[in-house]
Order: C-alpha cells, then sequence, then structure tokens
C-alpha cells in the first residue's frame, strides 16, 4: 500500500487560515486521496477526498500537486472546533479488498 | 437517521472474561468494519465485512472473531480477553468499498485489568 507522511503537530490562531500537508510520493494512479479527522472523544469523520482535481466542500478545500505526490487540506477560517487530529489516507479505488489504513496523522490546535 | 451506534460506550472486563461489542447502522450499507485505537496511534483494521454473512480479517484479527448475521448488524466478539487488548473500538459502515466514505460510530472504550 502506498504510504503518507505528515508532520505530528501543527498550531493556527483562530480565524486564521491552516493549510495541512501530506506526502505521498508512490501513489499510484487509481489512489484516491482522503481527509478525514478526527475530534476529541469521538470517532473519525470524512473531510474530503479527489483524485487529480482540487475539491472544494463546506468543510475545507483540498489541493492537490499536479504530479500528486503531495496534496494539501485547507481549512479557510480555523475554529476552536477545527481542533482534532487530521488523517490522509490513500485508498485504491480498483482494489476491493483493501480499506483504510490510519496513520498518526496531524494533530491540529487551534489557539483563541 | 442515528446512523452509526455501538454499545456499550464503556467496558471494564477481567483478564480472561469474554463480550460481544455490537454495531448498528441504519443506512443500508453493504460494508462494516472494526477498528481498535490505541493511545497516540491511528487506527488499526481488526476485522471488515462486505455484505450480510461474509467477513474477512484486516490488519489485527488475532484474538478477535465477528459476525454479521444480519445485514444492519456486526458483532466482535473478544473470547477470552487480554490487557493488550485495552483500547478503544470503533465501528464504521460504507455504501461499497472504493471511493466511498466511511461514517464512524462513536466508540467503546474497553480495558481489560
Amino acid at each position: 500500500d502506498a504510504k503518507t507522511t505528515q508532520p505530528n503537530s501543527m498550531e493556527s490562531n483562530e480565524e486564521e487560515p491552516v493549510h495541512l500537508p501530506c506526502n505521498h510520493s508512490t501513489i499510484s494512479g487509481t489512489d484516491y486521496i482522503h481527509w478525514y479527522r478526527q475530534l476529541p472523544s469521538q470517532g473519525p469523520e470524512y473531510v474530503i477526498h479527489g483524485l487529480t482535481s482540487n475539491v472544494n466542500n463546506r468543510m475545507a478545500s483540498l489541493a492537490i500537486a499536479e504530479d500528486r505526490k503531495s496534496s494539501t487540506l485547507i481549512l479557510h477560517r480555523a475554529t476552536l472546533r477545527d481542533a482534532a487530529v487530521y488523517y490522509c489516507i490513500l485508498r485504491d479505488v480498483d482494489n476491493y479488498g483493501q480499506n483504510f489504513v490510519f496513520g498518526p496523522g496531524t494533530r491540529l490546535s487551534v489557539l483563541p | 437517521n442515528a446512523g452509526v451506534t455501538q454499545t456499550p460506550k464503556f467496558r471494564v472486563l477481567k483478564t480472561g472474561q469474554s463480550m460481544t461489542l455490537l454495531c448498528a447502522q441504519d443506512m443500508n450499507h453493504e460494508y462494516m468494519y472494526w477498528y481498535r485505537q490505541d493511545p497516540g496511534m491511528g487506527l488499526r483494521l481488526i476485522h471488515y465485512s462486505v455484505g450480510e454473512g461474509t467477513t474477512a480479517k484486516g490488519e489485527v484479527p488475532d484474538g478477535y472473531n465477528v459476525s454479521r448475521l444480519k445485514k444492519q448488524n456486526f458483532l466482535l466478539g473478544l473470547e477470552s480477553a487480554a490487557p493488550s487488548q485495552t483500547s478503544v473500538y470503533f465501528c464504521a459502515s460504507s455504501i461499497q468499498t472504493g471511493n466511498y466514505e466511511q461514517y464512524f460510530g462513536p466508540g467503546t472504550r474497553l480495558t481489560v485489568t
């Protein structure tokens, strides 16, 4: 399985944008890039996913490098509620036996 | 629409005792999963199911058994609990595998003494 590398932790000020990086240099052509986050004492929740083009939804934006070897999750205005662990996961859509592999993720702290 | 629910929320077991964790989903999802999460770690897949009556092993299946007798329920069993199984257990479901998002339950915190 292709692996991802994320910083262990990041800090942001409230109401400022946050850019969470993820490196995936061994990504294959059929790997989708998924982001989940886990708020304290809760199960993970879906944030966004994409393949090649940048993606936007109500929660965040996903910027994917042209060579797809890295991506960035963008929270446009961080709130205290965005403090969580963020996981970047690759998912091979053609591999029906594969499941999500969660690494340690990036712990985001939001300062008031 | 409750989504994914897990029972119980907390449990303390003595070494050697057995128990069953129940996961239920009301979204008519085909796929269901059991993960464990140890302190400071990401989630690791224990077992999963691709439909009623089918199960498969994940990354860390030893010491656990599962059953999917009904589409909406996925049970995780510990036959003889060990302290190494102290963890938070999460259940998840998805429409299919591939590119579909997984919906997670709130978790069960299990302590084995």
